[in-house]
């Protein structure tokens, strides 16, 4: 049972935007730095987003993150078919000392 | 460019130990601005963290693999390990070994270059 929620899924139209919201507490997203993964089908995850908002090298700035309080935020603008994919947020929870991981939010461009 | 490679078993029998191995290319073990570790991803399941490593021997584990999860580190193959004991069908997953940002601070924790993954079926 993770302690980041994220919506199962969501879908959107090709061009269009999507947001994946992220809900934690205190003890890991109102306190620590979040980051994104993107996984492609059959493939390892890939790093999106890192400190809430920056974006490693590489990643297309239609790709952005945001934090308020305890929840985070992943943007996806102009939606691709490559987009398809399943995303997941991640956090250190410095109540239970461990590093935790979002339930994942599949994306589908319909 | 940094490339991470599992290998180990595919088949481990039940109460069996796992042991993993993650080789690192175009970068190294020893680099003082990074942890190393191993992620899982149980079928159509979500990731878990199983632990981080420093090669100085600093290791930091899940609460809920501790008592079960050895991680080493080899700097003359420029290697890390990951053994996880007593082993059950709970533990089949793809396997995934990481580089780690988070050395200075817990604050910042994440993972920025993976391995391509390992599945592991427990089964007898």
């Amino acid at each position: 049972q993770s302690v980041l929620t994220q919506p199962p899924s969501v879908s959107a139209a090709r061009g269009q935007t999507v947001t994946i919201s992220c809900s934690g507490s205190s003890s890991n997203i109102g306190n620590n730095y979040v980051s994104w993964y993107q996984q492609l089908p059959g493939t390892a995850p890939k790093l999106l987003i890192y400190d809430n908002n920056k974006r490693p090298s590489g990643i297309p700035d239609r790709f952005s993150g945001s934090q308020s309080g305890t929840s985070a935020t992943l943007g996806i603008t102009g939606l691709q078919t490559g987009d398809e994919a399943d995303y997941s947020c991640g956090t250190w929870d410095s109540s239970l000392s461990t590093y935790v991981f979002g339930t994942g939010t599949k994306v589908t461009v319909l | 460019q940094l490339q991470l490679q599992e290998s180990g078993p595919g088949l481990v029998k039940p109460s069996e130990t796992l042991s993993l191995t993650c080789t690192v290319s175009g970068g190294s073990v020893t680099s003082r601005s990074y942890y190393w570790g191993w992620i899982r991803q149980p079928p159509g399941k979500g990731l878990e963290w199983i632990g981080s490593i420093y090669y100085g021997g600093s290791t930091y584990y899940n609460p809920s693999l501790k008592s079960r999860v050895t991680r080493s580190v080899d700097t003359s193959k420029n290697q890390f390990s990951l053994q996880l004991s007593s082993v059950t069908a709970a533990d089949t997953a793809v396997y995934f070994c990481a580089r780690v940002e988070g050395v200075y601070s817990y604050s910042s924790y994440y993972f920025d270059h993976w391995g391509q993954g390992t599945l592991v079926t427990v089964s007898s």
